[in-house]
């Protein structure tokens, strides 16, 4: 089975710099994903992690430990448009493994304060 | 925009109804996956497509059924409609990338049982 956490709630301001971390147990593996969702609207892709290490894209960045089975979302320099739900994601290997489903953690929602 | 449409944007019907959601992947996208989210259970996926043939199915209800038809969108069949069954059914589309395929989300179906 699938078990992903990741924090309920976070809250921040305006230009800050926020970590949203999460933490999963699986019994495959092949890649986590970040995604963002506003409410009421659909997830937008944000990120991939498939090797240790840290991927960077402009103010988000995203970190992957398979050993530690724990990923993060770093978000700079916040907007209140960053206010949302980020939701982590992981990959199953499966059969055939490109072509695997997606588990989803319950997200985070991010309050950004002015 | 993602590429993936999904119609209609809103559904009310009434308990023990059937109803029909329909998602049209992004261009050259072989994959179909359906997604249910209501505010209790977060996204659950239910079943995913490949170029017209079942490849996973998860938490799916033996009241939905699903099929992907050879121009390659996917419908997803709800009955004997029940009021749990009110959320917002996803509809995501990817093509495997060595590895690296990615889920797009469509807008959604709102769907509300009374």
């Amino acid at each position: 089975g699938q078990n992903i956490d990741q924090p309920t709630e976070m809250t921040a301001t305006e230009g800050a710099i926020v970590q949203i971390n999460c933490t999963y147990q699986t019994s495959g593996f092949n890649g986590l994903f970040w995604y963002q969702q506003h409410a009421g609207e659909a997830p937008t892709f944000l990120s991939y992690n498939v090797l240790d290490g840290l991927e960077e894209k402009g103010r988000f960045s995203s970190f992957l430990s398979r050993s530690k089975g724990y990923s993060y979302l770093l978000l700079k320099e916040l907007q209140m448009k960053d206010s949302a739900s980020y939701l982590c994601a992981v990959r199953d290997g499966g059969r055939g493994s490109t072509l695997g489903r997606l588990y989803f953690g319950r997200g985070t929602q991010l309050t950004v304060w002015p | 925009d993602s590429g993936v449409t999904q119609t209609p944007k809103h559904l009310i019907t009434a308990t023990g109804q059937r109803v029909t959601l329909r998602c049209s992947p992004r261009s050259g996208d072989l994959s179909v996956y359906w997604y249910q989210q209501s505010l209790d259970q977060g996204l659950q996926f239910l079943i995913h497509y490949y170029n017209g043939e079942e490849r996973a199915k998860g938490n799916i209800l033996e009241r939905f059924s699903a099929q992907q038809f050879p121009d390659l969108h996917s419908e997803l069949n709800l009955s004997s409609l029940e009021l749990g069954d009110s959320a917002l059914y996803f509809c995501a589309s990817s093509i495997p990338l060595a590895g690296r395929e990615t889920q797009y989300f469509g807008p959604g179906t709102r769907l509300l049982v009374l």
